[in-house]
């Protein structure tokens, strides 16, 4: 089973801290995103990545950055946290070769910026 | 750029067939995808069209019309247990970008 995991499932910040959110995937999938959830707005991407130290903004890309240092890893950098980042976000994950573009979630993590 | 659209809400009767629409617009299209997301859960993929037609896949089919840039998530026999939020998605660009629709939260009463 393909597995996709985040660092936390609830986390609260502050407004001007600097926030890492972070995603492992073990089943040697190429491509790597991160998305927000808000009400009523659906799932918003924010970054993804198709290979090791490649990027690619998505929909919505300020305000957030990200690194991909290692293929199974993706992770989610808030440099300065605002309240209106406060959302659940949601890593995923896909191999290239997979004709039904399949992407599988991790849980998600719920970040609470005050 | 994409942009879909689906009902936000739907409600329905357990044993009934529901049909959820989505329509799209976008610039290099290869397909159209489905999911779905219990409440505190993860988005689960459901099907995926890349050509025009019908998708079964046991209660669930979807539907595509390149053409219309239309699609439909249809459910039939309806359970309470797919009460859940159900998300078009659409593929396009040359690195697989996945755009999601705002989603349809789908109620079954008894």
């Amino acid at each position: 089973d393909v597995k996709v995991t985040q660092s936390s499932r609830y986390l609260v910040k502050r407004t001007g801290e600097k926030v890492f959110l972070e995603c492992v995937q073990d089943m040697d999938h190429e491509n790597m995103f991160w998305y927000r959830q808000d009400p009523g707005l659906g799932l918003r991407l924010i970054y993804f990545s198709y290979d090791v130290k490649m990027k690619e903004k998505g929909d919505i890309p300020e305000g957030y950055s990200v690194s991909r240092e290692k293929k199974e890893r993706f992770s989610l950098i808030l440099e300065s946290a605002s309240t209106n980042q406060t959302s659940m976000y949601l890593c995923a994950s896909s191999p290239v070769r997979d004709y039904s573009y399949e992407q599988y979630f991790g849980p998600g993590t719920r970040l609470t910026v005050t | 750029g994409q942009s879909l659209e689906q009902p936000s809400e739907v409600t329905a009767v357990e044993g009934a067939i529901v049909q959820i629409n989505c329509t799209y617009q976008t610039s290099g299209f290869y397909g159209l995808s489905w999911y779905q997301q219990h409440d505190g859960g993860a988005p689960t993929f459901l099907s995926y069209n890349a050509l025009d037609g019908l998708e079964e896949t046991g209660r669930f089919s979807s539907f595509l019309s390149r053409s219309d840039s239309y699609g439909y998530l249809l459910l039939q026999e309806l359970q309470m247990k797919d009460s859940a939020s159900y998300f078009c998605a659409v593929i396009s660009g040359g690195y697989q970008k996945v755009t999601f629709g705002i989603g349809t939260k789908l109620q079954v009463i008894p």
